[in-house]
């Protein structure tokens, strides 16, 4: 079957740096996406990722290992508008999204 | 950037009417687009894909005949809730992917958020 794991929930503080994880097990692999969802609102895209490595927007990073079925979005400078669920999607040999069930972070003072 | 329209935002409407949410993409073409439905605490799930000019692709457990999709324009896709009963009640959300390809990132709409009484 296909799978995508993420934390269900992390605390940061504001300024601070945060790491989300994102593992997948997909029939194949035709790039990943993260995107941000604030609660009662539709989610907004940050980054998509097809070949490996880093990619740097702003304060969000995004970074993708297709041998390990991995990626994780970077969060530098933490605001508290940064506080939401962070959502990773796989898009799979059909061209189908996966999605994980999301990442709820919650940013402290 | 692309921007994707959704109407209405929030709708309540009786149990056994019918509802059409609207979903435009305005500043390009959508040869593609996606409507999800997010129940709370859950993920997005995907209902249907709606390709322009040919019918839906309809995902596994979703009533052909309740949702109706209708994709008549590369701008322009409608879902239509059928004989809708409370437990429709959900978040409905489309997305769209510009005509470049599969690789462009999905816009999505603002969503519209149903309540079936």
């Amino acid at each position: 079957g296909q799978n995508i794991d993420q934390p269900t929930e992390m605390t940061a503080t504001e300024g601070a740096i945060v790491q989300i994880n994102c593992t997948y097990q997909t029939s194949g692999f035709n790039g990943l996406f993260w995107y941000q969802q604030h609660a009662g609102e539709a989610p907004t895209f940050l980054s998509y990722n097809v070949l490996d490595g880093l990619e740097e927007k702003g304060r969000f990073s995004s970074f993708l290992s297709r041998s390990k079925g991995y990626s994780y979005l970077l969060l530098k400078e933490l605001q508290m508008k940064d506080s939401a669920s962070y959502l990773c999607a796989v898009v799979d040999s059909n061209y189908q999204l996966i999605w994980g069930a999301g990442t709820k972070l919650i940013i402290k003072p | 950037g692309a921007v994707v329209s959704q109407h209405p935002s929030r709708v309540i409407c009786k149990s056994g009417t019918s509802v059409k949410i609207e979903c435009r993409s305005l500043d390009f073409q959508a040869t593609t687009m996606f409507w999800y439905r997010q129940f709370p605490k859950q993920s997005l799930m995907l209902m249907a894909t709606s390709n322009e000019g040919s019918k839906a692709t309809y995902e596994q457990g979703v009533e052909k005949d309740k949702f109706l999709i209708n994709h008549a324009s590369l701008t322009l896709s409608t879902l239509t809730v059928t004989s809708a009963h409370p437990e429709d009640s959900s978040f409905y959300i489309c997305s769209a992917r510009d005509i470049g390809g599969e690789f462009s990132p999905l816009h999505f709409g603002n969503g519209t958020r149903l309540t079936v009484t």
